[in-house]
Parts: structure tokens; C-alpha cells; sequence
């Protein structure tokens, strides 16, 4: 049993590259999203989705763009990198509403640095 | 808005004794979901309890156990005879049952444990 599965570990960006983090979880979880964890800031929201097909911005949502074309799947668009963009990111999906079915699982997490 | 306040930057516990983390949030919504994750050096996120807001009893997990004080919007973590691999970052985190059940963090709390 996979989890949520997060690509790559590590990264490194020119100003203004773009790329794409993947996310894929494999537990039919409908609420999957995206946080970056910054010192001193805890973890801040930036996209999440209810359900294939349907995403919506969070806390820090500029600069990213996000699509859920499947359940499993949610990745994560970094359009133009600004050395603001580095962090550690990370994919997250729940279960429905109620009890610890609500708990996030993680995954392993993305360092990204900008240069 | 909703949020969640960790005021506790950094804490120090002598091993084997018990240390409470603080947490308070702010919410409007009638029902929501209260959680502590643990994030070790290691940087993985790992669930450590829930609370519900309409349960009536404190949540524990073993060494856990979550002290809500739902007046005070107080969810403070309580970890009972601590030991050296409870050295670690500690987040209080939020899901509220309306805009899109989103999960939100607080800053987050280091631990060190001392032997």
C-alpha cells in the first residue's frame, strides 16, 4: 500500500523555469492538497480539490496552478519560479468528513530550491 | 477567519516527564476537526491524534492524549513520560466543516527532549 505517493525529493530551479510536482495516492481519497512549509510559518495552504474535476486556491495559491483530472492524481504547477517559491512542499489527501477518516496523510515531501 | 496559534516556539522536557504543548483556534464554524501531527528531523508528517468538536471526551493515544477545552478553543497536546525520539516539531492543525473542509496549521512547536 503506496499512500500518497510525491515526485521529485529534491529540485533546483532558474528563475523563471517551470515545472511540475507530481502527486498520486492510491486509498480513493476524494480531498487531496498542496502545502509548502516554510521556517517559522508552519504549513500554508496553497490548492486543494474536493474531487476530480474540482480544485480551489488556498493561503498562498500565487504563482501555482493545480488540476484534478482523476481521483488518484493532483499535480502541483510551478509556472514561472521565484527564488520566493523555495520551500518544502507537500502533497496531502484525507478521507470524508468525520473522525480520523479526516486525518492528512502526507507524502515524503519536496525540497525546492530557486536560484 | 479561522486559525490556529501555537505560542510556543521551542520547549524543553527532561526525559520521562510529561510536557503539554498549546494550541488555540479560532473558528465560527459549529463542527470542525482538531489534529496534532509530529514531524521529526527526518521530515516525514506523522498523525498523532483527534479531536472532534462534539466529542465529550478527551481524545488519548497511548502517550497522547489531547486536552480540549472547547470554550477556551484550546486543544492542547499532552505527552506523558517522554522519551528521546519525542524530540521533534510538533503542529496543531484545524479542519473545519464548511469552505471546502480545507486543513489549516499553526506555526508549530519544537521539542527537545533531554536526557
Amino acid at each position: 500500500n503506496a499512500g500518497v505517493t510525491q515526485t521529485p525529493k529534491f529540485q533546483v530551479l532558474k528563475t523563471g523555469q517551470s515545472m511540475t510536482l507530481q502527486c498520486a495516492q492510491d486509498m480513493n481519497h476524494e480531498y487531496m492538497s498542496w502545502y509548502r512549509q516554510d521556517p517559522g510559518m508552519g504549513l500554508r495552504l496553497i490548492h486543494y480539490s474536493v474531487g476530480a474535476g474540482i480544485t480551489d486556491q488556498g493561503e498562498v495559491p500565487n504563482g501555482y496552478n493545480v488540476s484534478r483530472s482523476t481521483t488518484e492524481d493532483f499535480p502541483l504547477r510551478l509556472l514561472s519560479a521565484a527564488p520566493s517559491q523555495t520551500s518544502v512542499y507537500f502533497c496531502a489527501s484525507s478521507g470524508d468528513w468525520g473522525s480520523t477518516n479526516e486525518k492528512l496523510f502526507f507524502g515524503s515531501g519536496t525540497q525546492l530550491s530557486v536560484l | 477567519a479561522q486559525k490556529i496559534t501555537q505560542t510556543q516556539p521551542g520547549m524543553f522536557v527532561q526525559e520521562k516527564e510529561a510536557v503539554t504543548l498549546d494550541c488555540t483556534y479560532d473558528t465560527s464554524d459549529p463542527s470542525y476537526g482538531l489534529f496534532w501531527y509530529k514531524q521529526p528531523s527526518s521530515g516525514e508528517m506523522i498523525f498523532l491524534i483527534y479531536q472532534g468538536s462534539y466529542d465529550q471526551q478527551n481524545a488519548t493515544e497511548g502517550r497522547y492524549s489531547l486536552n480540549f477545552q472547547k470554550a477556551r478553543k484550546s486543544a492542547n497536546l499532552v505527552i506523558s513520560a517522554s522519551q528521546l525520539g519525542d524530540s521533534a516539531m510538533y503542529f496543531c492543525a484545524m479542519r473545519p466543516s464548511t469552505g471546502g473542509f480545507k486543513t489549516i496549521f499553526g506555526a508549530g512547536t519544537r521539542l527537545f527532549v533531554k536526557a
